[in-house]
Protein backbone atom coordinates (compact mmCIF):
# COMPACT_ATOMS: atom_id res chain seq x y z
CA UNK A 1 0.00 0.00 0.00
CA UNK A 2 1.27 3.61 -0.92
CA UNK A 3 2.33 5.92 1.83
CA UNK A 4 3.55 9.17 2.76
CA UNK A 5 7.47 9.24 3.12
CA UNK A 6 8.71 11.99 5.46
CA UNK A 7 12.27 12.63 6.77
CA UNK A 8 14.07 12.97 8.85
CA UNK A 9 11.69 11.46 11.88
CA UNK A 10 13.32 12.83 14.59
CA UNK A 11 15.14 16.33 14.94
CA UNK A 12 17.46 18.15 17.45
CA UNK A 13 18.87 21.75 17.01
CA UNK A 14 20.26 24.52 18.19
CA UNK A 15 17.95 27.76 17.93
CA UNK A 16 19.02 29.96 15.28
CA UNK A 17 20.15 27.17 12.92
CA UNK A 18 18.21 26.09 9.78
CA UNK A 19 16.37 22.57 9.76
CA UNK A 20 14.71 21.07 6.97
CA UNK A 21 12.16 18.59 6.14
CA UNK A 22 11.21 16.49 2.71
CA UNK A 23 7.78 14.76 1.69
CA UNK A 24 7.01 12.46 -0.81
CA UNK A 25 3.46 12.43 -1.51
CA UNK A 26 1.51 9.26 -2.71
CA UNK A 27 2.03 8.94 -6.26
CA UNK A 28 -0.62 10.94 -8.20
CA UNK A 29 -1.42 12.78 -5.56
CA UNK A 30 -1.59 16.47 -6.60
CA UNK A 31 -2.46 18.31 -3.30
CA UNK A 32 -0.40 17.84 -0.65
CA UNK A 33 -0.50 19.92 2.89
CA UNK A 34 2.30 20.57 5.50
CA UNK A 35 0.49 20.75 8.92
CA UNK A 36 2.43 21.83 12.41
CA UNK A 37 1.03 19.79 15.45
CA UNK A 38 1.81 21.10 18.90
CA UNK A 39 1.77 17.90 21.53
CA UNK A 40 -2.12 17.71 22.73
CA UNK A 41 -3.69 19.85 20.03
CA UNK A 42 -5.22 19.28 16.89
CA UNK A 43 -2.97 20.03 13.16
CA UNK A 44 -2.82 23.27 12.22
CA UNK A 45 -2.31 23.68 8.69
CA UNK A 46 1.10 25.69 7.36
CA UNK A 47 0.70 25.63 3.68
CA UNK A 48 -0.96 23.68 1.10
CA UNK A 49 -0.24 22.55 -2.36
CA UNK A 50 -2.15 21.93 -5.59
CA UNK A 51 0.70 20.56 -7.92
CA UNK A 52 3.65 22.74 -7.77
CA UNK A 53 1.57 25.95 -6.61
CA UNK A 54 0.60 27.23 -3.12
CA UNK A 55 -3.27 27.14 -2.66
CA UNK A 56 -2.95 28.35 0.84
CA UNK A 57 0.05 29.35 3.06
CA UNK A 58 -1.85 32.26 5.23
CA UNK A 59 -0.34 30.20 8.73
CA UNK A 60 3.16 30.18 7.11
CA UNK A 61 5.33 32.36 9.52
CA UNK A 62 6.84 33.66 6.23
CA UNK A 63 9.76 35.17 7.73
CA UNK A 64 11.41 32.31 9.13
CA UNK A 65 9.54 29.19 6.85
CA UNK A 66 9.48 28.08 3.64
CA UNK A 67 8.09 25.56 0.91
CA UNK A 68 8.60 24.72 -2.24
CA UNK A 69 6.93 21.85 -4.79
CA UNK A 70 9.00 22.11 -7.73
CA UNK A 71 8.28 19.58 -10.02
CA UNK A 72 4.64 19.08 -8.46
CA UNK A 73 5.80 15.74 -6.64
CA UNK A 74 7.73 15.50 -3.38
CA UNK A 75 7.85 19.02 -1.24
CA UNK A 76 10.71 20.48 1.09
CA UNK A 77 9.39 22.74 4.35
CA UNK A 78 12.65 24.61 5.74
CA UNK A 79 12.51 26.90 8.98
CA UNK A 80 15.56 29.59 8.95
CA UNK A 81 16.33 30.51 11.75
CA UNK A 82 14.74 28.41 13.88
CA UNK A 83 13.43 29.10 17.39
CA UNK A 84 12.29 27.62 21.00
CA UNK A 85 8.90 27.50 20.03
CA UNK A 86 9.16 25.46 17.11
CA UNK A 87 9.56 22.45 18.68
CA UNK A 88 6.59 20.17 17.57
CA UNK A 89 5.90 17.45 15.52
CA UNK A 90 5.60 18.26 11.51
CA UNK A 91 3.04 16.31 9.66
CA UNK A 92 3.30 16.29 5.78
CA UNK A 93 -0.07 14.33 3.95
CA UNK A 94 -1.23 14.17 0.64
CA UNK A 95 -4.79 13.77 -1.33
CA UNK A 96 -5.54 12.79 -4.68
CA UNK A 97 -7.90 16.23 -4.67
CA UNK A 98 -8.23 18.95 -2.37
CA UNK A 99 -11.90 17.57 -1.09
CA UNK A 100 -10.82 13.94 -0.41
CA UNK A 101 -9.15 11.86 2.02
CA UNK A 102 -5.89 13.84 3.21
CA UNK A 103 -3.17 10.63 4.03
CA UNK A 104 -0.66 11.41 6.45
CA UNK A 105 2.77 10.24 7.19
CA UNK A 106 4.70 9.55 10.39
CA UNK A 107 5.90 13.17 10.80
CA UNK A 108 9.09 14.90 11.78
CA UNK A 109 9.13 15.45 15.50
CA UNK A 110 11.15 18.79 15.90
CA UNK A 111 13.31 19.87 19.51
CA UNK A 112 14.64 23.07 19.47
CA UNK A 113 17.27 23.46 22.30
CA UNK B 1 -12.93 30.34 15.66
CA UNK B 2 -14.06 27.77 13.07
CA UNK B 3 -12.47 25.04 14.90
CA UNK B 4 -14.36 21.82 15.80
CA UNK B 5 -14.47 20.66 19.35
CA UNK B 6 -14.24 17.26 20.54
CA UNK B 7 -15.86 16.19 23.76
CA UNK B 8 -14.69 14.37 26.21
CA UNK B 9 -11.21 15.55 25.99
CA UNK B 10 -10.28 12.12 27.55
CA UNK B 11 -12.07 8.86 28.05
CA UNK B 12 -10.70 6.03 30.00
CA UNK B 13 -12.90 2.54 29.21
CA UNK B 14 -12.64 -1.46 29.81
CA UNK B 15 -11.56 -3.01 26.93
CA UNK B 16 -14.75 -4.75 25.46
CA UNK B 17 -16.56 -2.20 26.68
CA UNK B 18 -18.62 1.03 23.72
CA UNK B 19 -16.85 4.58 23.41
CA UNK B 20 -18.49 7.47 22.15
CA UNK B 21 -16.83 11.06 20.94
CA UNK B 22 -18.52 13.70 20.09
CA UNK B 23 -17.23 16.60 17.63
CA UNK B 24 -19.08 20.02 17.51
CA UNK B 25 -18.33 22.83 14.55
CA UNK B 26 -19.97 26.47 14.11
CA UNK B 27 -20.22 27.17 10.27
CA UNK B 28 -22.16 24.97 7.54
CA UNK B 29 -20.06 22.29 5.75
CA UNK B 30 -18.99 20.32 3.08
CA UNK B 31 -18.29 16.95 5.18
CA UNK B 32 -16.70 15.62 8.31
CA UNK B 33 -14.15 13.19 8.41
CA UNK B 34 -12.85 11.73 12.01
CA UNK B 35 -8.94 10.36 11.69
CA UNK B 36 -7.30 7.93 14.89
CA UNK B 37 -3.28 8.92 15.95
CA UNK B 38 -1.31 6.58 17.86
CA UNK B 39 0.95 8.53 20.19
CA UNK B 40 3.69 9.91 18.34
CA UNK B 41 2.57 8.75 14.87
CA UNK B 42 0.63 10.45 12.09
CA UNK B 43 -3.00 10.72 11.50
CA UNK B 44 -5.11 7.94 9.78
CA UNK B 45 -8.05 8.50 8.26
CA UNK B 46 -11.23 6.35 9.39
CA UNK B 47 -14.41 7.80 7.82
CA UNK B 48 -16.00 10.38 5.93
CA UNK B 49 -19.04 12.13 6.25
CA UNK B 50 -20.83 14.12 3.93
CA UNK B 51 -23.54 17.01 4.67
CA UNK B 52 -25.82 15.15 3.19
CA UNK B 53 -25.41 11.86 5.14
CA UNK B 54 -26.98 11.01 8.72
CA UNK B 55 -25.31 7.95 9.52
CA UNK B 56 -21.87 5.63 8.43
CA UNK B 57 -20.26 2.27 9.35
CA UNK B 58 -17.34 1.18 8.61
CA UNK B 59 -16.33 -2.14 10.85
CA UNK B 60 -16.32 -1.14 14.55
CA UNK B 61 -17.15 2.34 13.98
CA UNK B 62 -20.30 4.10 13.38
CA UNK B 63 -20.59 8.07 12.12
CA UNK B 64 -23.50 10.03 13.02
CA UNK B 65 -23.77 13.38 11.34
CA UNK B 66 -26.60 16.44 12.91
CA UNK B 67 -26.20 19.21 10.61
CA UNK B 68 -29.26 20.87 12.87
CA UNK B 69 -27.04 20.58 15.64
CA UNK B 70 -23.59 21.22 13.86
CA UNK B 71 -22.63 18.31 15.80
CA UNK B 72 -20.88 14.60 14.87
CA UNK B 73 -20.40 11.05 17.16
CA UNK B 74 -17.77 8.46 16.40
CA UNK B 75 -18.90 5.21 18.05
CA UNK B 76 -16.37 2.44 18.55
CA UNK B 77 -18.10 -0.56 19.10
CA UNK B 78 -16.36 -3.66 21.46
CA UNK B 79 -13.50 -1.68 22.09
CA UNK B 80 -9.84 -3.21 22.04
CA UNK B 81 -6.19 -2.40 23.53
CA UNK B 82 -5.44 -1.28 19.96
CA UNK B 83 -7.97 1.39 20.07
CA UNK B 84 -5.80 3.22 21.98
CA UNK B 85 -5.37 6.42 20.49
CA UNK B 86 -6.19 10.10 20.05
CA UNK B 87 -9.07 10.90 17.48
CA UNK B 88 -9.76 13.81 15.70
CA UNK B 89 -12.79 15.39 13.54
CA UNK B 90 -11.84 17.43 11.03
CA UNK B 91 -14.74 19.73 8.96
CA UNK B 92 -14.11 21.20 5.59
CA UNK B 93 -16.39 24.31 5.71
CA UNK B 94 -17.94 26.02 3.09
CA UNK B 95 -15.94 28.30 1.30
CA UNK B 96 -13.21 27.39 2.93
CA UNK B 97 -11.28 26.47 -0.46
CA UNK B 98 -11.30 22.75 1.09
CA UNK B 99 -9.37 23.45 4.15
CA UNK B 100 -9.38 21.44 7.05
CA UNK B 101 -10.38 22.71 10.38
CA UNK B 102 -9.28 20.29 13.44
CA UNK B 103 -9.98 19.99 16.79
CA UNK B 104 -7.74 19.38 19.50
CA UNK B 105 -9.10 15.51 19.97
CA UNK B 106 -10.21 12.91 22.41
CA UNK B 107 -7.75 10.72 23.81
CA UNK B 108 -8.79 7.27 24.50
CA UNK B 109 -7.25 5.13 26.71
CA UNK B 110 -8.89 1.07 26.35
CA UNK B 111 -7.64 -0.61 30.10
CA UNK B 112 -7.32 -4.27 29.74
Amino acid sequence: EAEVAQSPRYKITEKSQAVAFWCDPISGHATLYWYRQILGQGPELLVQFQDESVVDDSQLPKDRFSAERLKGVDSTLKIQPAELGDSAMYLCASSRLSQETQYFGPGTRLLVL
Amino acid sequence: SQQGEEDPQALSIQEGENATMNCSYKTSINNLQWYRQNSGRGLVHLILIRSNEREKHSGRLRVTLDTSKKSSSLLITASRAADTASYFCATDFMDSNYQLIWGAGTKLIIKP
